[in-house]
């Protein structure tokens, strides 16, 4: 049971590249987020997704784009990566329930030049 | 709405001595709240969580917390500091209106243990 786990763990870009993060969750959760964390910010959620074949916004979408073909995975896009982007970017997902617990996978750090 | 605020942003105690990280929180509803700790390069990793039974509720590592309805709060605490514990430590608030994306997190604290 290896929990959430994300792919790669580190990856340096050209401003204008694009790339795409793996997120794998194998505890058969609902919901999965995809969340940044940048000094002093805290953590803000940029898409998330309620089940298989859906997705939705968060708080910061712009210039990302997320799909949930499978269950188990969430995959998060940059299409033409920005310096603004560099950031530490974090899944996570829980099963269905105010009350559920959210498990975090161990982070992508991204650097964008 | 929901909304947490960690009152400190960084807190240094002396290896030994006791732990205190301050939570409030609003929600219009009957909320879950959780601790979560962050080492450093890490993901974010569950300490404990309330969920409406006990009022004081024990997690890992030895830190506990309680939540208080009349001051909206829900105070991380440890009786005595381990190095092992410097870390970044979010509050987080979830209710039954927030929906699937309804979890609110504070900003954070940074906590700080002196040798």
């Amino acid at each position: 049971n290896a929990g959430v786990t994300q792919t790669p763990k580190f990856r340096v870009l050209k401003t204008g590249q694009s790339m795409t993060l793996l997120c794998a969750q194998d505890m058969n959760h609902e919901y999965m987020y995809w969340y940044r964390q940048d000094p002093g910010m805290g953590l803000r959620l940029i898409h998330y997704s309620v089940g298989e074949g859906t997705t939705a916004k968060g708080e910061v979408p712009d210039g990302y784009n997320v799909s949930r073909l499978k269950k188990q995975n969430f995959l998060l896009g940059l299409e033409s990566a920005a310096p603004s982007q560099t950031s530490v970017y974090f899944c996570a997902s829980r099963q269905q329930g105010w009350m559920e617990t959210q498990y975090f996978g161990p982070g992508t750090r991204l650097l964008v030049l | 709405a929901q909304s947490v605020t960690q009152l400190d942003s960084h807190v240094s105690v002396s290896e030994g001595t006791p732990v205190l990280l301050r939570c409030n929180y609003s929600s219009s509803y009957s909320p879950s709240l959780f601790w979560y700790v962050q080492h450093p390069n890490k993901g974010l990793q569950l300490l404990l969580k309330y969920t409406s039974a006990a009022t004081l509720v024990k997690g890992i590592n030895g830190f506990e917390a309680e939540f208080k309805k009349s001051e909206t709060s829900f105070h991380l605490t440890k009786p005595s500091a381990h190095m092992s514990d410097a870390a970044e430590y979010f509050c987080v608030v979830s209710d039954r209106g927030g929906g699937a994306d309804g979890l609110t997190f504070g900003k954070g604290t940074h906590l700080i243990i002196q040798p």
